[in-house]
């Protein structure tokens, strides 16, 4: 089965803190995703990754980066955090090629305040 | 700017009742579709994936159809149970990259 983890289930932290959340994928995909959900947005795009090191931003980058060290590991920075931040971050994995499945994390509730 | 629609936006019905979830999406050029179920405060979990080039697939109760000329999914649950109660979302993907998602059906399913 694969398996994305995301660092913590809950996260509060102060306006001005820099964060960053974590996910782990077990089964080498070489893309991964960060995205964000707000009620009446749905799923937005942050940034994602298609290689170690590589990265494109996706619909939402302003105020967030991104690093990818590992192929396995894709972190998502909140530089310095503000309150229009707080949301579910929801991170995702997938193999190339349309045969194959996008998987995601149990996502990440932070709260700015 | 591809859309996705999803109707209706929720849904109640009796356990055992046969229900059909709609997507429409406005670019019909994907790669692929993805459906998936999201629980309260959870993750997406994936249900079943329909390639461009297919018009059906099935996973044991669910059956989703994809009409892509038209622009059109729709996903099928069979004898409805109370475990199924969740968000759906529909979710084209329009290169290896670009998936957009609709606001989903969340769905209750009475005992």
């Amino acid at each position: 089965d694969v398996k994305v983890t995301q660092s913590s289930r809950y996260l509060v932290k102060r306006t001005g803190e820099k964060v960053f959340l974590e996910c782990v994928q077990d089964m080498d995909h070489e893309n991964m995703f960060w995205y964000r959900q707000d009620p009446g947005l749905g799923l937005r795009l942050i940034y994602f990754s298609y290689d170690v090191k590589m990265k494109e931003k996706g619909d939402i980058p302003e105020g967030y980066s991104v690093s990818r060290e590992k192929k396995e590991r894709f972190s998502l920075i909140l530089e310095s955090a503000s309150t229009n931040q707080t949301s579910m971050y929801l991170c995702a994995s997938r193999a190339p090629g349309a045969a194959y499945e996008q998987y995601f994390g149990p996502g990440t509730r932070l709260t700015v305040t | 700017k591809q859309e996705v629609t999803q109707i209706p936006a929720a849904l109640s019905v009796p356990e055992g009742e046969n229900l059909v979830l709609n997507c429409s999406f406005t670019d019909s050029a994907i790669y692929n579709l993805q459906w998936f179920r999201q629980d309260p405060g959870k993750g997406l979990t994936s249900l079943l994936l329909i390639q461009s080039s297919q018009r059906e697939q099935t996973s044991g109760r669910l059956n989703a159809s994809l009409d892509k000329s038209s622009g059109r999914s729709t996903l099928y649950i069979a004898a409805s149970q109370p475990g199924d109660s969740a968000t759906y979302l529909c979710a084209p993907c329009y290169n290896n990259n670009d998936m957009r998602f609709g606001a989903g059906t969340r769905l209750t399913v009475k005992p």
